[in-house]
């Protein structure tokens, strides 16, 4: 199975920050990793495909990079609407998911 | 509008079975492959199964932890897929999640159901 680790498990920040959240696949999974936001008693929602492809009527302040094993999820400038749980997800074998990053308030 | 409403979660024994409904709305049931993936309280998620529409040969696929045990099935005439879910133990209580599988060079999942919770205990 592929192992999808994510960093940090937690993140501190204000309204207005620059958020980044890493994402390492234990193999290489080409671009084929999904990024999706999590609220509290809610379902996942599909930010990004492809590594880099935004979703449709997903806000443009999020941006995916990466290819291989390395990628990452930016949030350009933190909106009150975005303190969640964020997962990754591989789709290139099968689907795992990271363990998720909680953005929180600082 | 898409929708997907999940049914027929709830309490059930250890060793009993329990089947799952997936009503969509929206979209074109029949050119969609639909998966299920799940979550146990406070935990990550996990993906439970997976079924390719007939233009992908309408083939399943399962998670080792539920292979052999869990079943998906799809009732395109009516815009229904199932999870039958047999010799269920403790560790399968979660929230079950139906999704919708996009084509995006393999499948992506677009579209989720609100999520129905089974808990699985004496």
């Amino acid at each position: 199975d592929i192992q999808m680790t994510q960093s940090p498990s937690t993140l501190s920040a204000s309204v207005g920050d620059r958020v980044t959240i890493t994402c390492r696949a234990s193999q290489s999974i080409s671009s084929w990793l999904a990024w999706y936001q999590q609220k509290p008693g809610k379902a996942p929602r599909l930010l990004i495909y492809e590594a880099s492809s935004l979703e449709s009527g997903v806000p443009s302040r999020f941006s995916g990079s990466g290819s291989g094993t390395e990628f990452t999820l930016t949030i350009s400038s933190l909106q009150p609407d975005d303190f969640a749980t964020y997962y990754c997800q591989q789709y290139n074998t099968w689907w795992t998911f990271g363990q998720g990053t909680k953005v929180e308030i600082k | 509008e898409v929708q997907l409403v999940e049914s027929g979660g709830g309490l059930v024994q250890p060793g009993r079975s329990l089947r799952l409904s997936c009503t969509a709305s929206g979209f074109t049931f029949g050119d969609y492959a639909m998966s299920w993936f799940r979550q146990a309280a406070g935990k990550g998620l996990e993906w439970v199964g997976f079924s390719r529409n007939q233009a992908y040969s309408g083939t399943t696929d399962y998670a080792a932890s539920v292979k052999g045990r869990f079943t998906i099935s799809r009732d395109d005439s009516k815009s229904i897929a199932y999870l039958q879910m047999n010799s269920l133990q403790t560790e399968d209580t979660a929230v079950y999640y139906c999704t919708r599988g996009r084509r995006a060079g393999t499948w992506v999942f677009d579209y989720w159901g609100q999520g129905i919770l089974v808990t699985v205990s004496s």
